[in-house]
């Protein structure tokens, strides 16, 4: 099992670019999260997925859009990549019911200049 | 959003010695998680609470959820130089969502 992996680890990007963000898991979750993670924040959750294509809005999803075209995939998507969007993206998932937490990637580190 | 008020922000210590930190939240939660973060990766969970008044332990740390539900307590004892990280709280109430304190940055000195 590889768990939760995110592609790509790091990535610089200009101004008005765009570009998809890619989580995947292999535990068979339903439940999938994106978050962003600045100094001194936390962690705040950006959009999130109860199941295959489903998507809901998270504290802070301005700028953002997601996919979840499959259960094992959740996708985070920039159409117009702003200064304010440089951050570490994290991805988690978890089984539904209770007791049953989230699994965090190792991240993802996106600056835009 | 829920804010949740986490401190100390950073504590520095001897190896050896324990730890506490504590969250506070606005609101009532009915599930309280306790994460710790290595640099350049993911948080990891380190104890799940979900009933007030909880204590619960995982080798050297016990955590508790707190009677008015809205807040939770983390103690490490006789830490270690691998303790070292940033530790995070968190929140759920009856939605999907996670709620997260702004960390506790613990450095421990050989």
């Amino acid at each position: 099992n590889a768990g939760v992996t995110q592609t790509p680890k790091f990535r610089v990007l200009k101004t008005g670019q765009s570009m998809t963000l890619l989580c995947a898991q292999d535990m068979n979750h339903e439940y999938m999260y994106w978050y962003r993670q600045d100094p001194g924040m936390g962690l705040r959750l950006i959009h999130y997925s109860v199941g295959e294509g489903t998507t809901a809005k998270g504290e802070v999803p301005d700028g953002y859009n997601v996919s979840r075209l499959k259960k094992q995939n959740f996708l985070l998507g920039l159409e117009s990549a702003a200064p304010s969007q440089t951050s570490v993206y994290f991805c988690a998932s978890r089984l539904t019911g209770w007791g049953y937490e989230q699994y965090f990637g190792p991240g993802t580190r996106l600056t835009v200049t | 959003g829920q804010q949740l008020n986490q401190s100390p922000q950073s504590m520095f210590i001897q190896e050896g010695e324990d730890v506490s930190m504590n969250c506070t939240s606005s609101s009532i939660f009915n599930t309280w998680l306790w994460y710790k973060q290595d640099p350049g990766e993911g948080p990891v969970l380190l104890i799940a609470l979900y009933k007030a008044g909880e204590l619960t332990s995982n080798g050297r740390l016990t955590a508790q959820f707190g009677i008015t539900r809205k807040d939770s307590f983390l103690n490490i004892s006789a830490s270690i130089p691998s303790d070292v990280g940033i530790y995070f709280c968190a929140g759920r109430s009856t939605g999907n969502q996670f709620y997260f304190g702004t960390g506790t940055s613990l450095t421990v000195i050989p």
